[in-house]
């Protein structure tokens, strides 16, 4: 298995301000991915982040809202920019480790926009 | 478009009754079809899973039926307790690619 660790685990903030969410893993991973859990909806995946190249965006997500930082292979973060209350939400980082399909979540990032 | 369909949304169980969760995919390329489980203020962790060369994988009180020929598939406890109280994520993936698809989700509350 993989840990995975994310900090932080809740944060409320202003409308209009930046937060970054960290995610560290215990050990190498080539591919990291982001998720947004909305209240009482499924994940969906933002974007996959591959160490030493762009982070990859899903369709309804953009770099300038949700820059994504992925230094080396065991460690990420995901920022959510000028944020609005539609930002509440919570923010997932997982893992799969290298040829196997088990994907590992961290505990989550519970947003809430105020 | 959502890749997998999930139901139900909700689900009530009496303790010592079984619970079933369905799930539905249109995609014949997904290979790998996982049941993540997850407790408020925890992230998803899988609780089993199964590819599409068997119909039914079996771990303790977790069974996963597989259709291939109506692409479906459905989650089976037994002997439901209070504890399994959670919500559960049907997905899948696909043998060219790393992303996984999650159902909508299932909140499931077993009463004593």
């Amino acid at each position: 298995s993989a840990v995975i660790s994310q900090k932080p685990s809740r944060d409320i903030c202003q409308r209009g301000t930046s937060l970054t969410i960290q995610c560290q893993v215990d050990s190498q991973v080539t591919m990291m991915f982001w998720y947004r859990q909305q209240p009482g909806q499924s994940l969906t995946l933002i974007a996959t982040a591959n160490q030493g190249s762009e982070a990859t965006y899903e369709s309804g997500f953009v770099i300038d809202k949700f820059p994504i930082s992925r230094p080396n292979l065991t460690f990420s973060t995901l920022t959510v920019s000028n944020m609005s209350p539609e930002d509440s939400s919570i923010y997932l980082c997982s893992v799969h480790r290298e040829l196997s399909t088990e994907a590992f979540f961290g505990q989550g990032t519970r947003l809430t926009v105020v | 478009q959502q890749q997998v369909k999930q139901s139900p949304q909700s689900l009530i169980v009496q303790k010592g009754g079984i619970s079933i969760i369905n799930c539905a995919y249109e995609n014949t390329a997904f290979d790998y079809f996982p049941w993540y489980q997850q407790f408020p203020g925890k992230g998803p962790a899988l609780l089993i899973a199964i590819r599409p060369d068997v119909s039914e994988k079996k771990e303790g009180r977790f069974t996963i039926s597989f259709n291939k020929s109506a692409k479906q598939f459905s989650l089976h406890i037994m002997d439901s307790q209070p504890g399994d109280s959670a919500t559960y994520f049907c997905a899948a993936i696909g043998n060219t690619g790393n992303q996984f698809y999650f159902g909508t989700g299932t909140s499931l509350t077993v009463i004593p």
